[in-house]
């Protein structure tokens, strides 16, 4: 059972704009714990997209972006392309499991 | 470049165990822990524990105390993750990840192309 909530599915038009949340709690998110996001193709392992709430990595487009408020944290990603259909997962450490913890992931189709 | 090749697929009974290694190249292999994170079929990510191939000092989730062993060799920059007692929920892919230092805690920055464990009779 994650403790970071994401919504199972996300969909929009190519050259959309479409949000991911990522809630969490006081001993996660909320204790200003990092949040990062990681994007998995089908079939291949998960790649680091967003570090450290709203940091990209190199080589990672400036459609994609993130923030983090309060207990939650969000990722954004605008200009939608096919290229994009993936599951996309938020990442902290939560202190009371003193261990680091998943989102749900969110399966993001391009209509 | 950073590069995480991880050993083959493995086809386990239950009860038995599995060791999977993580070969690490491209970088300082002791000046980054290596965590492992396992996904089982159609679900999502699941943290494990991790390594300091420094001092070989090692830290797991409650879930597989126990159960898991996480160990390296410097002499050619490799980690293990060994799981005994196998059940048939333990069939999932195992990936190994480095991580890097954020502001308040750490991200996998790399990952290895993952290790699919079958536990099956």
């Amino acid at each position: 059972q994650s403790v970071l909530t994401q919504p199972p599915s996300v969909s929009g038009a190519p050259g959309q704009r479409v949000t991911i949340s990522c809630t969490g709690s006081s001993s996660n998110i909320g204790a200003r714990y990092d949040v990062h996001w990681y994007q998995q193709l089908p079939g291949t392992a998960p790649k680091l997209l967003i570090y450290v709430n709203s940091n990209r990595p190199s080589g990672v487009p400036d459609r994609f972006s993130g923030s983090k408020s309060g207990t939650s944290a969000s990722l954004a990603i605008t200009g939608l392309q096919a290229e994009d259909e993936a599951d996309y997962y938020c990442q902290s450490y939560d202190s009371s499991l003193s261990g680091y913890v998943f989102g749900t992931g969110t399966k993001v189709t391009v209509l | 470049q950073v590069q995480l090749v991880q050993s083959g697929a493995e086809v386990q009974k239950p009860g038995a165990s599995v060791k999977v290694s993580c070969k690490a190249s491209g970088y300082t292999f002791t000046g980054y822990y290596m965590h492992w994170v396992r996904q089982a079929p159609g679900q999502g990510l699941e943290w494990m524990g991790w390594i300091n191939p420094n001092s070989g000092g090692t830290i797991y989730a409650q879930k597989f105390q126990g159960r898991v062993t996480m160990t390296r060799d410097t002499s050619i920059t490799t980690a293990y993750m060994e799981l005994s007692s196998l059940i048939s929920d333990d069939t999932a892919v195992y990936y190994c990840a480095r991580v890097n230092k954020g502001d308040y805690g750490y991200y996998f920055d790399y990952w290895g192309q993952g290790t699919l464990v079958i536990v099956s009779s």
